[in-house]
């Protein structure tokens, strides 16, 4: 699976939009990108995942450039129940088994303020 | 509310002692994942059941295993515990080759 990086940490305040970016230069063509988060010490949480095309759920949407090697996490309007690691994965959904574990980088922590 | 559940939400136990820890995934998922997250450490991948079977193995230590029962759920058994197995241990489950959802996770404590 492709390698990202992303931002140890960021602030934004509430009620703003919160935009999370992330690289992925060597992504293949088969990987999707996959973003979660973890409130402290909880499950983590499925948040949006696409290919290609940008994506938007109720949670956030999934801005992903042309050459797919990064992409940007956009929570519309951040409360501070969104304070949070943050994670994106990169990962094919191909044929072998072996590739549907998540590999899990340090994630980007976003603090929300007041 | 993700549907995975896993029991207990806490253990604490002592150096050498084997524990098991229980996943119930969410209504009509196959696979199930387990992950293993030390104190301030990110995820990492354990192993993977798909109905039943082994699909895939990660850094998962030979003191530890786990399977994957007809009705789905699956156990993790870690045995001859070390202080260092303190950790975080969540379960995901997934219809297969899908997006992977968590349950709340089980915290463990070696003393």
């Amino acid at each position: 699976d492709a390698k990202t990086t992303q931002p140890p940490s960021m602030d934004c305040a509430e009620g703003r939009a919160a935009n999370l970016p992330c690289n992925h230069s060597t992504i293949s063509g088969n990987e999707y990108v996959y973003w979660y988060r973890q409130i402290h010490s909880q499950g983590p949480q499925y948040i949006i995942h696409g290919l290609k095309n940008n994506e938007t759920n109720e949670m956030a949407s999934l801005i992903i450039t042309e050459d797919r090697k990064s992409s940007t996490l956009i929570l519309p309007h951040a409360t501070l129940r969104d304070t949070a690691v943050y994670y994106c994965i990169v990962r094919a959904l191909g044929v072998k088994d072996s590739n549907y574990q998540l590999i899990w980088g340090a994630g980007t922590k976003l603090i929300i303020k007041p | 509310d993700s549907g995975v559940t896993q029991t207990p939400k806490h253990l604490i136990t002592a150096t050498g002692q084997r524990v098991t820890l229980r996943c119930s995934p969410r209504s009509g998922d196959l696979s199930v994942y387990w992950y293993q997250q030390s104190l301030d450490q990110g995820l990492q991948f354990l192993i993977h059941y798909y109905n039943g079977e082994e699909r895939a193995k990660g850094n998962i230590l030979e003191r530890f295993s786990a399977q994957q029962f007809p009705d789905l759920h699956s156990e993790l058994n870690l045995s001859s515990l070390e202080l260092g197995d303190s950790a975080l241990y969540f379960c995901a489950s997934s219809p297969h080759r899908d997006t992977q959802y968590f349950g709340p996770g089980t915290r463990l404590t070696v003393l």
